[in-house]
């Protein structure tokens, strides 16, 4: 069965400064890879996706994430953070199960951003 | 455009009690849907899913049961809730049948069971 990890439950970023998220995925076969944000009491919105070629994906919002087969990441970054930035992120996977892929995705468990001004 | 509504936005309830949860998907035609539970600490889990009316997937046996009465609405239930079934409750939506295709949230429901 897949998985997903989101190492850093929390993260506290200064405004202006640069961002990472580490997600890490366990699968067999070629993952689909998606980062999603929630702010507060809120659904969640797409920032981006992958699902084959270039392995470098932008997003909205200045967002992109690079997967990486070898070491079984798809980090999220952002070069300059933003106070709107601060929010819930999650990671997850989509597969090609036996609802033929319409069968949910697997999620972290999220990295809570706070932005420090 | 493609809308997804949840109601209610917040539901308090005792122990016991039944619950009826709704979501309906506006602008598409026969989407997938997905019902999950985000619990704190937990992440987001898949509970139900619905490729067709009358077709549901469970992925995690519990309190809870789903059904599909029409192409667009997806219902969550419970004939008695228990304590642990409090927390964040989401619909989504896609359509297509590949892993890659993308999933659409709704607002959630708030659900607390005390």
């Amino acid at each position: 069965a897949q998985s997903v990890t989101q190492p850093d439950i929390h993260i506290t970023v200064s405004e202006g400064a640069s961002l990472e998220l580490r997600c890490n995925y366990s699968y067999g076969a070629t993952p689909y890879l998606f980062w999603y944000v929630q702010s507060p009491g809120q659904g969640l919105q797409l920032l981006l996706k992958y699902f084959s070629g270039d392995t470098l994906v932008q997003g909205i919002k200045g967002f992109e994430a690079e997967f990486k087969r070898s070491q079984s990441s798809f980090n999220l970054r952002k070069p300059s953070v933003h106070w709107s930035d601060a929010a819930e992120y999650f990671c997850a996977v989509g597969t090609l199960g036996q609802g033929g892929g319409a069968d949910g995705l697997t999620f972290g468990k999220g990295t809570h951003l706070i932005i420090q001004p | 455009s493609q809308t997804i509504h949840q109601w209610p936005a917040t539901l308090v309830q005792p122990v016991g009690s039944p619950l009826s949860l709704e979501c309906t998907v506006e602008g598409t035609s026969n989407p997938n849907l997905y019902w999950y539970r985000q619990a704190a600490g937990r992440g987001l889990q898949l509970l139900f899913y619905s490729v067709g009316i009358g077709q549901i997937s469970s992925e995690v046996p519990q309190n809870l049961s789903a059904s599909r009465p029409q192409d667009r609405q997806f219902i969550l239930s419970s004939k008695k809730l228990l304590l642990s079934d409090s927390g964040f409750y989401l619909c989504a939506w896609s359509v297509g049948r590949r892993g890659s295709d993308t999933q659409y949230f709704g607002p959630g429901t708030r659900l607390t069971v005390l």
